[in-house]
């Protein structure tokens, strides 16, 4: 079936460095690629998306970027801040579909 | 304020006793759907739904029912709950497919 792989599963990184996470995808038909941030004891929540249509997508110090040939996405935080620190999970749909597929997450921690 | 709210948020019961899990939004959303997290796999899809009395299976769907007789609320049933559904579980709400833009606060179940 559909599986999204996410990587790494922990990510620890100084701060003011660039955190990157990646995920592969296999249902060629996804199209939606949104990214979700998780902080201890919190709900997910949306902080950014990209559609297949597009290459990246940037907003303030984090970007997207979508290789629909290979199949993979990522997501680049820069200048990260110890208030980055938090679960993040990468996630394929189809626009108006009505299945997501989450990867298992990656845990970055931003050390002060 | 956009909001998902579940209750309760946490409940520890026993194994067969029935439990509901409620979940509105004030979005008027059509579209909403459960989650369950676990560590190491993320979200799974429980079961969404596109509209009033229109409901459908995500990935793991067994041990659950669910109902949509209003569009602002999706209640979660466990009619006999067995140990391996402890877990975190999210309702989430979306105005575009079952990609989920707004979860609400979880609710932690431990099945005894």
């Amino acid at each position: 079936g559909e599986n999204v792989e996410q990587h790494p599963s922990t990510l620890s990184v100084q701060e003011g460095d660039s955190a990157v996470i990646k995920c592969t995808y296999s249902d060629s038909a996804s199209n939606y690629f949104p990214w979700y941030k998780q902080e201890l004891g919190k709900r997910p929540q949306l902080i950014i998306d990209i559609r297949s249509n597009v290459g990246e997508k940037k907003d303030q110090r984090i970007a997207v970027t979508l290789n629909k040939t290979a199949k993979h996405f990522s997501l680049h935080i820069t200048e990260t801040q110890p208030e980055d620190s938090a679960v993040y999970f990468c996630a394929a749909s189809i626009t108006g579909g009505f299945k997501t597929i989450f990867g298992a997450g990656t845990r970055l921690f931003v050390k002060a | 304020e956009a909001q998902v709210t579940q209750n309760p948020r946490y409940l520890i019961t026993v194994t067969g006793k029935k439990l509901t899990v409620t979940c509105s939004q004030n979005m008027n959303h059509e579209y909403m759907s459960w989650y369950r997290q676990d560590p190491g796999l993320g979200l799974r899809q429980i079961y969404y739904s596109m509209n009033v009395e229109v409901t459908d299976k995500g990935d793991v769907p067994e041990g659950y029912k669910v109902s949509r007789k209003e569009k602002r609320n999706f209640p979660l049933i466990l009619e006999s709950p067995s140990p391996n559904q402890t877990s975190l579980y999210f309702c989430a709400s979306s105005d575009e497919g079952a990609q989920p833009q707004h979860f609400g606060d979880g609710t932690r179940l431990s099945i005894l």
